[in-house]
């Protein structure tokens, strides 16, 4: 399978604790995404990597956020001191960067992982 | 800013007929791209369908089309023939800057048999 991978899929931790994600993208793929979905919500933008920089980073990412992508390929996302509020699905995505037009469908769509569910007791 | 109003929390549609899904927005940037996302219960996005901002057509994916007024600044999702299966959650979303996604709350679609 050449698609998004995102481990664990699952998490459970206590308030308190501190929690990584790991994201593998498409191969190819030099643009990573980080998304955070609340039940009921859309999902949310919280930062992206271009390679290996991070360029930006959303409000949402507070300082107990932290995102890595240290060679240019897999990416973690870090949430230290868990709070109950954490609690939701954290999605990663990817997709490769042309030169073409904007126009182009497959300049644009981002590829999604399957989440990881995290739980805060 | 960008923003994504999906006015339909939940739609329900008989099996083998056609629904539509509402989505408008509002941004400013001139050049942009319009998706509709679907998300079923195991959790993951599946990309169902793209519109350009210069594309003089409504896109159409298999049973899926875009229903794209730009003047009106909407892009209504239409599925024909629904499926059990295209039971899931679907997002509109606008290609925000930095080619980050900006969804709506979404729209929970039920089809019955």
């Amino acid at each position: 399978d050449t698609g998004v991978s995102q481990d664990p899929r699952h998490k459970i931790t206590k308030r308190g604790q501190n929690v990584t994600f790991r994201c593998d993208p498409i191969s190819e793929h030099n643009r990573l995404y980080w998304y955070r979905q609340t039940l009921g919500q859309g999902p949310e933008f919280l930062t992206y990597f271009q390679n290996e920089a991070q360029l930006e980073k959303s409000r949402l990412l507070s300082d107990r956020f932290s995102a890595e992508r240290p060679k240019g390929s897999f990416s973690t996302l870090e949430i230290q001191r868990t709070e109950q509020g954490d609690s939701a699905m954290y999605l990663c995505a990817s997709r490769l960067t042309a030169q073409r037009s904007d126009r182009y469908m497959s300049d644009n769509e981002q590829f999604f992982g399957p989440g990881t569910r995290l739980t805060v007791l | 800013a960008q923003k994504i109003t999906q006015t339909q929390p939940g739609m329900f549609v008989q099996e083998k007929e056609a629904v539509t899904l509402d989505c408008t927005y509002d941004t400013s940037d001139p050049s942009y791209g319009l998706f509709w996302y679907k998300q079923p219960s195991s959790g993951e996005m599946i990309f169902l369908i793209y519109q350009g901002s210069y594309d003089q057509q409504n896109a159409t994916e298999g049973r899926y089309s875009l229903n794209f007024q730009k003047a009106r600044k909407s892009a209504n999702l239409v599925i024909s023939a629904s499926q059990l299966g295209d039971s899931a959650m679907y997002f509109c979303a606008p290609r925000g800057g930095t080619y980050k996604y900006i969804f709506g709350t979404g729209t929970r679609l039920k089809v019955l048999a």
